[in-house]
């Protein structure tokens, strides 16, 4: 089975633009929850989607967002890029909500 | 804001070595605690979803022992493995937000051959 995989997995953008990650989870799987990841703050939950529905929302500004498709795929958009936007950005799927949770190689993205 | 505590932060051992670390997280509201090695320039690999006051789950020479009430978990390996060499994450799972996993800082385990 394959795994779970993210898109681009490195990313350079200027600050003010905007940018789109995207994951596909496992086959099956219809979870699926976003993480950041930086040298200081650890690994911070960003959402959660399932059923095409944001079910979990972690401490950020709005200017993160994200949606799930019919299958299962997600999507997260950072609008107006800041320079502390720049971490790794790990998705995780599992197959139903609270299971174990697996996860993508990430998609890096730095931000000048 | 919910706190969830890994010690220590980094531990140097020699091959062959016994080892344990340490997980504190909130008593109230638990649903489950993960597991989870994170080795460089790969993805997190879940370890064990604990789940149960008294759990303890095995795999390998790696265990884990759960005590929700005290919230507490304790991650052990014996006779490590250069291989082992990787951070351990938990991550503090609570009822009504399953799906939201509030990960520990992490413990690095740097194993000598």
């Amino acid at each position: 089975k394959a795994g779970v995989t993210q898109t681009p997995r490195y990313l350079i953008k200027t600050r003010g633009q905007q940018v789109t990650l995207s994951c596909s989870p496992i086959s099956g799987h219809r979870s699926v929850s976003w993480y950041q990841q930086t040298p200081g703050q650890g690994l911070q939950f960003l959402f959660e989607y399932f059923s095409e529905t944001q079910r979990n929302k972690g401490n950020f500004p709005g200017r993160f967002s994200g949606r799930q498709f019919s299958n299962s795929r997600s999507e997260m958009n950072v609008s107006t890029l800041e320079l502390g936007d720049s971490a790794l950005y790990l998705c995780a799927s599992s197959r139903q909500r609270g299971e174990t949770q697996y996860f993508g190689p990430g998609t890096r993205l730095l931000v000048l | 804001i919910l706190n969830v505590e890994q010690s220590p932060q980094s531990l140097h051992v020699q091959e062959g070595d016994s080892t344990n670390f340490t997980c504190s997280f909130p008593s109230s509201n638990f649903y489950a605690l993960h597991w989870y090695r994170w080795e460089t320039a790969k993805s997190p690999e879940a370890l064990f979803v604990m789940t149960l006051n008294g759990d303890e789950k095995k795999k390998g020479r790696i265990s884990a022992t759960l005590n929700t009430k005290e919230g507490y978990s304790y991650l052990y390996i014996k006779g490590s493995q250069p291989e082992d060499s990787a951070t351990y994450l938990c991550a503090f799972m609570g009822s009504g937000n399953t799906g939201k996993l509030i990960f520990g800082q992490g413990t690095t385990l740097q194993v000598k051959p």
